[in-house]
């Protein structure tokens, strides 16, 4: 089946420092999804890129649907505290009932 | 945010005990799907609807039943619970219109524990 590489499995930052993190896939998408979770609750959508080369800000979030389709980037701009979570990329099989097919998931931890 | 909700939130139930979960939206989407999250293994679709009474399997539907009366309810049934499906399980909707894909917005999901 259809399978995402998620990277890095975790990081540990400081506060204010960069993020980023890839997601890359076997597959073509025509769809990327980025989702944030934090403990205890449900994946919350973040960015949504439909389009191949497109480039979605939301705040100081980034992310970036690949050219080839088969991957995409999230980069997070001056971290802050509450950034911390669990950060899952999906690509959605536009045909059919669009089935997301999930990444492993990026942990980031924030140093103070 | 997105209208749904999930019940119950948690559930401790004995191993060869059939078990029920109910997700419920305001949203009027037409797609919904149910989930389950475990560690070293993200998130992993069960079943999914595509409309009231249309069905089908995702990923890892062994084991688990699904039912669609209403626009508004997805019924999750776990037949005979095994201690394998402990987990969180999560429930999605999304609509699409002029065939371009919509996103999937989740509920706060329920903790199964079978012991």
């Amino acid at each position: 089946g259809q399978q995402l590489n998620q990277s890095p499995q975790s990081m540990f930052i400081q506060e204010g420092e960069d993020v980023s993190m890839n997601c890359t896939s076997s597959s073509i998408f025509n769809t990327w999804l980025w989702y944030k979770q934090d403990p205890g609750e449900g994946p919350v959508l973040l960015i949504a890129l439909y389009k191949a080369g497109e480039l979605t800000s939301n705040g100081r979030l980034t992310a970036q649907f690949g050219i080839t389709r088969k991957d995409s980037f999230l980069n997070i701009s001056a971290s802050i505290p509450s950034d911390v979570g669990i950060y899952f990329c999906a690509g959605l099989d536009s045909q059919g009932a669009q089935k997301l097919v999930f990444g492993q998931g990026t942990r980031l931890t924030i140093n103070p | 945010d997105a209208g749904i909700t999930q019940s119950p939130r948690h559930k401790v139930t004995e191993t060869g005990t059939p078990v029920t979960l109910r997700c419920h939206q305001t949203e009027n989407h037409r797609y919904m799907y149910w989930y389950r999250q475990d560690p070293g293994h993200g998130l992993r679709l069960i079943h999914y609807s595509y409309g009231v009474k249309d069905t089908d399997k995702g990923e890892v539907s062994d084991g688990y039943s699904v039912s669609r009366s209403k626009t508004e309810d997805f019924l999750l049934t776990l037949e005979s619970a095994t201690s394998s499906q402990t987990s969180v399980y999560f429930c999605a909707i999304s609509e699409s219109w002029l065939a371009v894909p919509h996103e999937q917005y989740f509920g706060p999901g329920t903790r199964l524990t079978v012991t």
